[in-house]
């Protein structure tokens, strides 16, 4: 079964420009999650998507969107580019969470965004 | 407000046991996970704990104790491929996933 693809790998813009990075989660995931992950740090949460709807973001400003499609894959927007949003940007999809399950999230490998 | 804590850096010999602690602070709490992640990789979920106690998973085991907003991995046998950033998680009553900056373990020979 395929795991959490994500595209493109590596994107390189430049300030001010728009950044489209898209997500698949696995087959019968309907959570999406999005997290920005700059060098050497954490995982910043960004966004969560469940059954189409944004149930979630974290404190990011409204320049970082995206949308969650009908077959539950996810595009993450980013509009007006500046140096530091230079990170890895990493999806993972989830099951839809019971009260007592594990709530694991599987991973994606990332797209690498480097803003010069 | 959210926020975790855990040490940034831990360094171990090989074979030896090595304990990451991590301190929440939540609203709603569900459970704490662990998830790791090799330089360059995605990370990848290691265990979960909703409840009170230890819960062991082969050389690695991971402990909760709710009322002190407290939890540790614990890994046993350590082995040069368990060199990678360790993050635990919190599990909010909104079901939202919620990481820590990560500890970096690095082990030597």
């Amino acid at each position: 079964e395929a795991g959490v693809t994500q595209s493109p790998t590596h994107l390189i813009k430049t300030r001010g420009q728009q950044a489209t990075l898209r997500c698949s989660p696995i087959s019968g995931h309907t959570s999406v999650y999005w997290y920005q992950q700059a060098l050497g740090l954490g995982l910043q949460f960004l966004l969560w998507y469940d059954e189409g709807e944004e149930r979630n973001r974290g404190n990011f400003p409204p320049r970082f969107s995206g949308r969650q499609f009908p077959n539950y894959s996810s595009e993450l927007n980013v509009n007006a580019l500046e140096l530091e949003d230079s990170a890895l940007y990493l999806c993972a999809s989830s099951l839809r969470l019971a009260r007592m399950s594990t709530g694991e999230l599987f991973f994606g490998e990332g797209s690498r965004l480097t803003v010069l | 407000g959210q926020s975790l804590e855990q040490p940034s850096e831990v360094t171990a010999v090989e074979g030896a046991i090595v304990q990451i602690n991590c301190t929440y602070q939540t609203s709603g709490f569900y459970g704490l996970s662990w998830y790791q992640q090799h330089d360059g990789g995605a990370p990848t979920f290691l265990s979960y704990n909703a409840l009170d106690g230890l819960e062991e998973t082969g050389r690695f085991s991971s402990f909760l104790s709710r009322s002190d907003s407290y939890g540790y991995l614990l890994l046993q046998e350590l082995q040069m491929k368990d060199s990678a950033s360790y993050f635990c998680a919190v599990r909010d009553q909104n079901n939202d996933m919620r990481f820590g900056a990560g500890t970096r373990l690095t082990v030597k020979p």
